[in-house]
This record gives C-alpha cells, sequence and structure tokens, in this order.
C-alpha cells in the first residue's frame, strides 16, 4: 500500500507571496493532519481535516487554511508568507472514523519551505 | 492543557549500548502513546505505540510500556546499531476533541559511534 506523498519537496518563495501545499493520504484514510516543525518551535500541530471538514484546529494564525477534497486529498495554503514560516511542513494520514484516542498517524516525507 | 517531556539530548552511544529515553506526559483521560522516528532529510515514522495502561510496544528491538502510575512511556533498546541514529519523539494523543492532534516532547537526537 503506497504511503502519505507530499508535493512538492521543496519550495522557495519570497516574503509576502503566498504557497500551496498538496498531501495525498493513504487510501482509505479519511482524516489528513498538517503540522509545522521548526527547530525552535518542534513540531506544532496545524489544523485536521475528516470527511472534507475541518475538524480540529491549532493555534496558528489566519493566514494558514487548508481544505480536503472528496478523495481525501487535502491542500494547505499559507498566504502573505513571513520568514518565520520557513519549516518543514508534515502531513499525516489516518483513518480517522473513530475520533478515538487510537487512531494512528502516519506521515509524509514533509515539504521543505523557505521564505526569502 | 496536555504535553510530553522528553529527556533532551543530543544522545551519544557506541554500538552495542543500551539505550533509554525518558518520556513523561499529562493529559486527561486515557491517551494513546506513540515513538516516532526522524531519519535526517525525512518525515516522521511510527516505531510503536501503546493504548492502555500496561500495554508494552515494541519494534526493531524497541519496547516502551505505558505507566499510568508514573504517566511515563521510557524507550529502550538492548543493543543499539549505527543505523538507529536518528531523532526520537514521544507522542500523545487524547482523541475525543482532539482528535488528529498528536501532542509531541521536543525530541532526542540520537547518534550512535561505532
Amino acid at each position: 500500500k503506497a504511503g502519505v506523498t507530499q508535493t512538492p519537496r521543496y519550495l522557495i518563495k519570497t516574503r509576502g507571496q503566498q504557497v500551496t501545499l498538496s498531501c495525498s493520504p493513504i487510501s482509505g484514510h479519511r482524516s489528513v493532519s498538517w503540522y509545522q516543525q521548526t527547530p525552535g518551535q518542534g513540531l506544532q500541530f496545524l489544523f485536521e481535516y475528516f470527511s472534507e471538514t475541518q475538524r480540529n484546529k491549532g493555534n496558528f494564525p489566519g493566514r494558514f487554511s487548508g481544505r480536503q477534497f472528496s478523495n481525501s486529498r487535502s491542500e494547505m495554503n499559507v498566504s502573505t508568507l513571513e520568514l518565520g514560516d520557513s519549516a518543514l511542513y508534515l502531513c499525516a494520514s489516518s483513518l480517522g472514523s473513530s475520533g478515538g484516542s487510537t487512531d494512528t498517524q502516519y506521515f509524509g516525507p514533509g515539504t521543505r519551505l523557505t521564505v526569502l | 492543557g496536555n504535553s510530553v517531556t522528553q529527556m533532551e539530548g543530543p544522545v551519544t552511544l557506541s554500538e552495542e549500548a543500551f539505550l533509554t529515553i525518558n518520556c513523561t506526559y499529562t493529559a486527561t483521560g486515557y491517551p494513546s502513546l506513540f515513538w516516532y522516528v526522524q531519519y535526517p532529510g525525512e518525515g516522521l515514522q511510527l516505531l510503536l505505540k501503546a493504548t492502555k495502561a500496561d500495554d508494552k510496544g515494541s519494534n526493531k528491538g524497541f519496547e516502551a510500556t505505558y505507566r499510568k502510575e508514573t504517566t511515563s512511556f521510557h524507550l529502550e533498546k538492548g543493543s543499539v546499531q549505527v543505523s538507529d541514529s536518528a531523532v526520537y519523539f514521544c507522542a500523545l494523543s487524547s482523541g475525543g476533541g482532539s482528535q488528529g492532534n498528536l501532542i509531541f516532547g521536543k525530541g532526542t537526537k540520537l547518534s550512535v559511534k561505532p
């Protein structure tokens, strides 16, 4: 079974631009979560989508948004990029149906975003 | 709120040494606990998990036991290899209104020397 895929793997943007990252979950998984990883803050939860609806959201400004399509693929958008948005953005998928704590998340390789 | 605390790194060991990485958590209810590993330039890989008290997760020689009385989930391996060099993250999932939201520790970098 294919794993979680993320595109692109690397991205360089300048301040003020916007960017869209894509995530394709494992077949059959309906939940997609996004995380930001930086050396200073570590791994921080951005949001989670299940069946095309945002089910949970972390503490990030409104410049960070996402969506999920009917095939469970998800995109994340960051508008008006700032230098501090440089990070590794990780996507994770899970079955999501139980909504319980036992649901295991499987991660993609990440998209490395550099903002100049 | 929920949180995970794991020992600061880096940890440097010689091949075949015993490894322990401490992890303690704070959570309401009955969280599930996970260890993920990140190799250089890659995403996170699930190493092992435990979903209830006294469960032992194990994989590739690594193991961790869910201790509710001490709120701990320490990672151990009896004999490390150079290929185990990576960053290890302890995480919890509390479900309920926080489904899809893993809470991570800061990570512990392990370097194994031949």
